[in-house]
C-alpha cells in the first residue's frame, strides 16, 4: 500500500500570507496526485487533479506541483474563505490512498 | 448537471448488514470509475471501495470480505453493500465519481450518507 504524509498537520497563518503544504508518498506515483479542500459539514472539492490541474471554480492563487513521490500544494495569498482542511490523494494503485490532512487555520 | 444522492445509512447493531445506494444523474454510472469514501466522525477520509467501467472490483483491507461495491446501470446507481458490521465502520459514506479528463481525482462527490454501528 502507497502510504501518503502530509505535513505540517496544522498551518496557521493569516489572510494575505502564502500557504506551502506537503504531501510525501511512499513511493512514485508518477502526477497521479490529487488534491481536495473540505470544510466543515461539507464533501471533499476536488481543488487539483493529476498533480498540476487546477480544478473547475478554484482560483488562480491555487497551484500544485511535483511528481514521483514529492507534492506541493501552494495557496499564494490566503483568503478567508481558504482556512479548510486539505487532504492530498493517490490513484496509482487501483484503489488509491488518502493523506492524513493538514488544517490551514487563521493565526 | 451531475448529481450524486446516497441514501441508506442509520443505525445499526454490530454484526448488521446494510446497503447504501448512490443514484447519480448527469452521466452514466458505468461511464467511469467510481468509488465509496468514508469518513469516521473526526477523522481523515479512506477510499473503501472502487468499481471501474469494465466492472473491476478493489476493497480496502479493512473491509475485504464484508463490503461489495456495484452498479445497476438501469437504475444509474451505485450500491455498497455492508455486512459483519463493526463499531470502526461508524463513518459518513460518501459516493464519488472518477474525473471524465484527469487520471487523479473524484470530481464529484455526494453530501454523504451516515452509518452508525452501536450496540
Amino acid at each position: 500500500e502507497i502510504v501518503l504524509t502530509q505535513s505540517p498537520a496544522t498551518l496557521s497563518l493569516s489572510p494575505g500570507e502564502r500557504a506551502t503544504l506537503s504531501c510525501r508518498a511512499s513511493q512514485s506515483v508518477s502526477n497521479y496526485l490529487a488534491w481536495y479542500q473540505q470544510k466543515p459539514g461539507q464533501a471533499p472539492r476536488l481543488l487539483i487533479y493529476d498533480a498540476s490541474n487546477r480544478a473547475t471554480g478554484f482560483p488562480p492563487r491555487f497551484s500544485g506541483s511535483g511528481s514521483g513521490t514529492d507534492f506541493t500544494l501552494t495557496i499564494s495569498s490566503l483568503e478567508p474563505e481558504d482556512f479548510a482542511v486539505y487532504y492530498c490523494q493517490q490513484r496509482y494503485t487501483w484503489l488509491g490512498t488518502f493523506g492524513q490532512g493538514t488544517k490551514v487555520e487563521i493565526k | 448537471d451531475v448529481q450524486l444522492v446516497e441514501s441508506g445509512g442509520g443505525l445499526i447493531q454490530p454484526g448488521g448488514s446494510l446497503r447504501l445506494s448512490c443514484a447519480a444523474s448527469g452521466f452514466t454510472v458505468g461511464s467511469n470509475y467510481m468509488s465509496w469514501v468514508r469518513q469516521a466522525p473526526g477523522k481523515g477520509l479512506e477510499c473503501v471501495s472502487v468499481i471501474y467501467s469494465g466492472g473491476s472490483t478493489y476493497y480496502a483491507d479493512s473491509v475485504k470480505g464484508r463490503f461489495t461495491i456495484s452498479r445497476d446501470g438501469s437504475k444509474n446507481t451505485l450500491y455498497l453493500q455492508m455486512n459483519s458490521l463493526t463499531v470502526d465502520d461508524t463513518a459518513l459514506y460518501y459516493c464519488a465519481r472518477g474525473h471524465m479528463v484527469g487520471t487523479a481525482g473524484f470530481e464529484y462527490w455526494g453530501q454523504g450518507a451516515l452509518v452508525t454501528v452501536s450496540s
